[in-house]
C-alpha cells in the first residue's frame, strides 16, 4: 500500500540494547524526518535527511544514529537504549525541503518505545 | 526559524467556528505559516499553510493579517472530531528550510 509505515508499532527494550526502529515511504519523497514526542515537550526533531546519503541533526540528536542508503527507508538506531528514550517516535516525509508546492509532511502512525 | 505563541488550550462547541490565534511577531519575509493537528495518539496532520494571502482548503481558511505578525486558523464548523492539538508553525521556505520544528500548540476541545 501506498505511504509511509513505521515498525514496530509497539518496543519494549532494555537499557543498554541496540534498537532500530524502521520508516519506510513509497512516494520517493526526498525528505524525511524523524521526531519524537513525550509529554510536556511535544514534537522534537531528532535527525533528517535531505536525500539518500544526505542526513543532519535536528534538535535532540544525542544518543540516536540515522542512515539513508534508499530513498524510501530512513531507520533510526538507538546504540545503547536508556530510559530517558522511552518516548513515542514519529517519522515523516516530504516531497521537497520548503517553497509552496511543499504542502507539508505526511507523517506516521508512531512507534511507542518504552526502554526498561 | 521564527518562533510562534498559541494560547495552550481552548473549547468549542460543536457546529460553531473555531477561532485559533497565533502569534508569530519575529516572522522574516521568507518564512511561510504552516498549521498542524495531531489528533490522540496519531502522527501530526497537515491543514493548511500560506505565506501573506489567506487560504481556504476543504478542511480550514487561514487568516494572515497585514504585517504577518499573527494568523487565525478557522475550522468553520467545528465536529467533535477536530477535538485535537493545533500546532502553528513558521517555516522557511526553499531546501534550507526543511525542518518543521513544532512548539506546544493549542488544544482545542469540541463539546456537543
Amino acid at each position: 500500500d501506498a505511504g509511509i509505515t513505521q515498525s514496530p508499532r509497539y518496543k519494549i527494550t532494555e537499557t543498554g540494547r541496540q534498537v532500530t526502529l524502521m520508516c519506510h515511504q513509497t512516494w520517493s519523497h526526498s525528505y524525511m524526518f524523524w521526531y519524537r514526542q513525550d509529554l510536556g515537550h511535544g514534537l522534537r526533531l531528532i535527525y533528517y535527511s535531505a536525500a539518500a546519503d544526505i542526513t543532519d541533526k535536528g534538535e535532540v540528536p544525542d544518543g540516536y544514529v540515522v542512515s539513508r542508503s534508499k530513498t524510501e527507508n530512513f531507520p533510526l538506531t538507538l546504540e545503547s537504549a536508556t530510559r530517558s528514550q522511552t518516548s513515542v517516535y514519529f517519522c515523516a516525509s516530504s516531497e521537497s525541503g520548503g517553497g509552496p508546492r511543499a504542502y507539508g509532511y505526511t507523517f506516521g502512525s508512531g512507534t511507542r518505545l518504552t526502554v526498561v | 526559524d521564527a518562533k510562534t505563541t498559541q494560547p495552550p488550550s481552548m473549547d468549542c462547541a460543536e457546529g460553531r467556528a473555531a477561532n485559533l490565534p497565533c502569534n508569530h511577531s519575529t516572522i522574516s519575509g521568507n518564512e511561510y505559516v504552516y498549521w498542524y493537528r495531531q489528533i490522540h495518539s496519531q502522527g501530526p496532520q497537515y491543514i493548511i499553510h500560506g505565506l501573506k494571502n489567506n487560504e481556504t482548503n476543504e478542511m480550514a481558511s487561514l487568516i494572515i493579517t497585514e504585517d504577518r505578525k499573527s494568523s487565525t486558523l478557522i475550522l468553520p464548523h467545528a465536529t467533535l472530531r477536530d477535538t485535537a492539538v493545533y500546532y502553528c508553525i513558521v517555516r522557511v521556505i526553499g531546501n534550507q528550510g526543511g525542518k518543521l520544528i513544532f512548539g506546544q500548540g493549542t488544544e482545542l476541545s469540541v463539546k456537543p
